[in-house]
């Protein structure tokens, strides 16, 4: 089994708000990640978390704030959004391999992010 | 630093026609590199992974990629597209000698009858 859930799947949220993604895998995985895709666009690597540690954070604004409560868990919570962060936010989560570049990395279904 | 470049934005062939998506690779040394597919609204799947082992590599859906060194490319073909197969294809390669995955910018293929 590969797979990575996400919730929700769709969420519409004010700029003043603060709300939550939520990402959960059952494979064992140690590594987890958050992309962020804008339509038509390849998806652009915001944060990894390696074995529950922040391990690469892609230079993203503070108002997204990653959370790694344990290995099968992953959190993204939002505050004081602006419309352009728009987009669909995937999660994905691999071995954790020492080698980094042959750890196949397996994809949730996205949360699509409305902000207004 | 390791990239990929797919040709060819928007590809249309017709159903039961070859499907070739051309991805180029640009690396000092052979690298790892993936096939994603990603269906409208959906999360991305993976297809396929060249990890040395073998220079030809066998995905899922009838997809299949070759490893070409002299070329340094990794195109995607599939013998006869289906109207299933429409769907924007991912290239994509580690970069920075970690865990970073650095995706292509995309080929939106559709299938006509």
């Amino acid at each position: 089994d590969t797979e990575v859930t996400q919730t929700p799947k769709h969420l519409v949220m004010g700029m003043t708000n603060k709300k939550s993604l939520k990402c959960e895998q059952h494979m064992g995985h140690r590594a987890m990640y958050w992309y962020k895709q804008k339509a038509k666009k390849p998806p652009e690597l915001m944060f990894v978390y390696s074995y529950e540690k922040l391990s690469i954070n892609e230079s993203v604004p503070s108002r997204f704030s990653p959370e790694c409560p344990n290995s099968s868990l992953l959190n993204l919570h939002l505050h004081a959004l602006q419309p352009e962060d728009s987009a669909l936010y995937l999660c994905a989560s691999s071995q954790g391999l020492r080698r980094g570049d042959t750890d196949t990395q397996y994809f949730g279904p996205g949360t699509r992010l409305t902000v207004l | 630093a390791q990239s990929v470049t797919q040709l060819g934005s928007h590809v249309s062939v017709s159903e039961g026609a070859l499907v070739l998506l051309r991805c180029n690779y640009s690396s000092s040394v052979p690298p790892y590199l993936f096939w994603y597919v990603q269906y409208p609204n959906q999360g991305l799947q993976l297809l396929l992974k060249y990890t040395s082992a073998a220079t030809l590599v066998k995905g899922i859906n009838g997809f299949e990629a070759e490893f070409k060194k002299s070329e340094t490319s990794f195109h995607l073909t599939k013998p006869s597209a289906h109207m299933s197969d429409a769907a924007e294809y991912f290239c994509a390669v580690f970069t920075g000698g970690g865990n970073k995955l650095t995706f292509g910018t995309g080929t939106q293929l559709k299938v006509e009858l």
